[in-house]
């Protein structure tokens, strides 16, 4: 089992759903959960950061964390097409020290 | 945020020379670099941590005499693929954490890859 499970998607939706992420995993040391946003043949860019159990909101994204359950979740409302990207979630047990675990990353896209 | 540049951004080679590939991190000082390998519609997957001044620390399964590490300043890191085959063909991608910024101490700030094709 890896550490980290993420579906891959595709995942389409048209403009203005609420998309919902989700990614799973098996360390339940596990303390920092990072979402990154990457666009095709670029480098991933910082989303979302929390740690431990809980809720955080940035405008349009909210990120989930339960860790009862091993359960990770970013929400998108009012998808824009500019919200097209591949979203990795990332997590790590320290957070000065080792480096991050990837899921595979969903592909969403959102129509016009 | 902080910049992280890669250089070059595609390289195409020929099987059995090597490659050189530069992360620097243009407005901070990187004590640590990482250097993560991404294939198509996979993870990316960390090859090895890089610290400024000492020699780098591989993940199991990376060769580290293939995936030579040099972290010789606070603001650059370079990855050689040495004897470079087309099974080494791949999406590069470095990051670098910045400990006097970022939301926290442990966010990493990626740079753009380098897409290695090797013929």
């Amino acid at each position: 089992q890896k550490e980290v499970e993420q579906d891959p998607g595709p995942l389409s939706v048209p403009e203005g759903a609420i998309v919902s992420l989700n990614c799973t995993y098996s360390n339940s040391a596990f303390q920092y959960f990072m979402w990154y946003r990457q666009y095709s043949r670029k480098g991933p860019e910082l989303l979302m950061y929390t740690y431990s159990s809980g809720n955080k909101e940035d405008g349009r994204f909210t990120a989930q964390v339960d860790k009862s359950s091993k359960y990770i979740s970013l929400f998108i409302r009012d998808s824009q097409p500019s919200d097209s990207a591949t979203y990795l979630c990332a997590m790590s047990e320290q957070q000065a020290g080792t480096a991050l675990i990837f899921g595979k990353g969903t592909t969403l896209s959102v129509s016009s | 945020g902080a910049v992280v540049s890669q250089h070059p951004s595609r390289v195409i080679c020929k099987s059995g020379t090597s490659v050189k590939i530069e992360c620097r991190s243009l407005d901070f000082q990187a004590t640590t670099m990482f250097w993560y390998r991404q294939f198509p519609k996979q993870s990316l997957m960390l090859m090895a941590t890089s610290n400024e001044g000492s020699k780098a620390t591989y993940e199991q399964g990376v060769e580290k005499d293939k995936f030579l590490i040099n972290h010789a300043s606070l603001t650059l890191s370079t990855l050689t693929v040495t004897s470079a085959h087309p099974e080494d063909s791949s999406f590069y991608i470095c990051s670098a954490r910045d400990p006097a910024g970022g939301i926290s101490y442990n966010e990493q700030f990626f740079g753009p890859g380098t897409r290695l094709t090797v013929l």
